[in-house]
């Protein structure tokens, strides 16, 4: 079962606006990470945002976290054709063990 | 060299042949996880070592699959009587020290059995 939702699961958008995507999760959770997959390549790590911060920036990247609806957005301000990728949250949930759970994850298209 | 190296890049096995996926972590990176991506889904994970110590081992999905890392740095994972459902990514990640610090992925191996 997978512990992350990433909403929409797929959005278009021309080169130079902004994308906005959402992680649901369930349960308590340690810290957050969003990461970027191009196709048929492994993850990169973009940002890891703690349970007790609310909002962190990287370049042209904004994560947000509201611990009270379980939820987190990645904001790619001002994006580009390369910005075409997967887009996963990894949660890192409180009293699990030693897993991340990852939702399936945003497919982003920015059209040129 | 700083990333997480992964070998091969691409497998593809005969079904019913063993074969074995290697990951190089970050030097010093005291955490290791493997972790199984079908085609269009998330990352599910399979197990994971601190240092030389396999601590979970939960999502081995039976006991053909078998990973160890047995001087705490290079982990190799084995799949033993490679089945169609083995068929998928399979991603190494490493992290400095605990799951609650920053993971980062190799770039996997896809393994297809035909």
């Amino acid at each position: 079962s997978q512990q992350g939702e990433e909403d929409p699961q797929a959005l278009s958008i021309q080169e130079g606006e902004n994308a906005t995507m959402n992680c649901s999760y369930k349960t308590s959770i340690n810290n957050l990470q969003w990461y970027r997959q191009n196709s048929g390549r492994g993850l990169v790590h973009l940002i890891l945002i703690r349970s007790n911060e609310r909002e962190k920036h990287s370049g042209r990247l904004r994560v947000t976290l509201d611990t009270s609806k379980k939820s987190s957005s990645l904001l790619i301000t001002a994006s580009r054709a390369a910005d075409t990728a997967s887009y996963f949250c990894a949660t890192d949930v409180k009293n699990t063990g030693n897993q991340f759970y990852f939702g399936t994850g945003t497919s982003l298209t920015v059209i040129p | 060299g700083a990333g997480v190296s992964q070998s091969p890049r691409y497998k593809v096995a005969k079904r019913g042949q063993d074969v074995a996926l290697r990951c190089d972590p970050i030097s010093g990176h005291v955490s290791l996880f493997w972790y199984q991506q079908a085609l269009g889904q998330g990352p599910e994970f399979l197990t994971y070592f601190q240092n030389e110590a396999q601590l979970d081992k939960s999502g081995l999905p039976s006991d053909r699959f078998f990973a160890e890392r047995p001087e705490g740095s290079v982990s190799t994972l084995k799949i033993q009587r490679t089945q169609q459902e083995d068929s998928a990514v399979y991603l190494c990640a490493s992290s400095l020290l605990d799951r609650t610090g920053e993971a980062f992925f190799g770039q996997g191996t896809r393994l297809t059995v035909v």
